[in-house]
């Protein structure tokens, strides 16, 4: 079955960057975008961005512009999201999820969350 | 840029019917979908193109869209339904996904 599995949780300091991995199994891992949702804590979903494992093409939410980058390696089917000078106000919970096809705009499935703490 | 709102929360007894509203401007020229998050987990969709469901997913889940309100129904209320729902369009004009609010759903 198709399945997103992320990173474990992470602990960083103010100021430093995170790098979140989610792996993709059960479909070919290029075929589809992967975008990265976060959710802070009692809060909403907010979107950052999406990534074309194929293309290897971002697009990032402005909010994020210059924080923010999204990669992949083909090779083990693994999309990264690496968030830097982190503040407080980054820790979240941080999902990636899957565009299930080239005309659709819903995501499905999701990984199970990344929790990223930022704490001095 | 586009905004979703949502009631925070919804309050149904077990076999009644829950309705949740997504409401935004002119919501019913997009494609809305629905999202279920259970505590602790990660989203679920339960609904995409406003009405079709994903397999694996009961047929008591399912959705309508028109005019300034999107609504999703659910039908026959279990408490395994207790969660939080979220919508979600494509905002065109900025080309990226918008969520909304998020409901909590209480099974009472």
């Amino acid at each position: 079955q198709v399945q997103l599995v992320q990173s474990g949780a992470e602990v960083k300091k103010p100021g430093a960057s995170v790098k979140v991995s989610c792996k993709a199994s059960g479909y070919t891992f290029t075929s589809y975008d992967i975008n990265w949702v976060r959710q802070a804590t009692g809060q909403g979903l907010e979107w950052m961005g999406w990534m074309n494992p194929n293309s290897g093409n971002t697009g990032y939410a402005q909010k994020f512009q210059g924080r923010v980058t999204m990669t992949r390696n083909t090779s083990i089917s693994t999309a990264y999201m690496e968030l830097s000078s982190l503040r407080s106000e980054d820790t979240a919970v941080y999902y990636c999820a899957r565009v299930p096809s080239i005309s659709s705009n819903w995501f499905d499935p999701w990984g199970q969350g990344t929790l990223v703490t930022v704490s001095s | 840029s586009y905004v979703l709102t949502q009631p925070p929360s919804v309050s149904v007894a077990p076999g009644q019917t829950a309705r949740i509203t997504c409401g935004g401007n002119n919501i019913g020229s997009k494609s809305v979908h629905w999202y279920q998050q259970k505590p602790g987990q990660a989203p679920v969709l339960v609904v995409y193109d406003d009405s079709d469901r994903p397999s694996g997913i009961p047929e008591r889940f399912s959705g309508s869209n028109s005019g300034n309100t999107a609504t999703l129904t659910i039908s026959r209320v279990e408490a395994g339904d207790e969660a939080d729902y979220y919508c979600q369009v494509w905002d065109s004009s900025s080309d990226h996904p918008v969520f909304g609010t998020g409901t909590k759903v209480t099974v009472l």
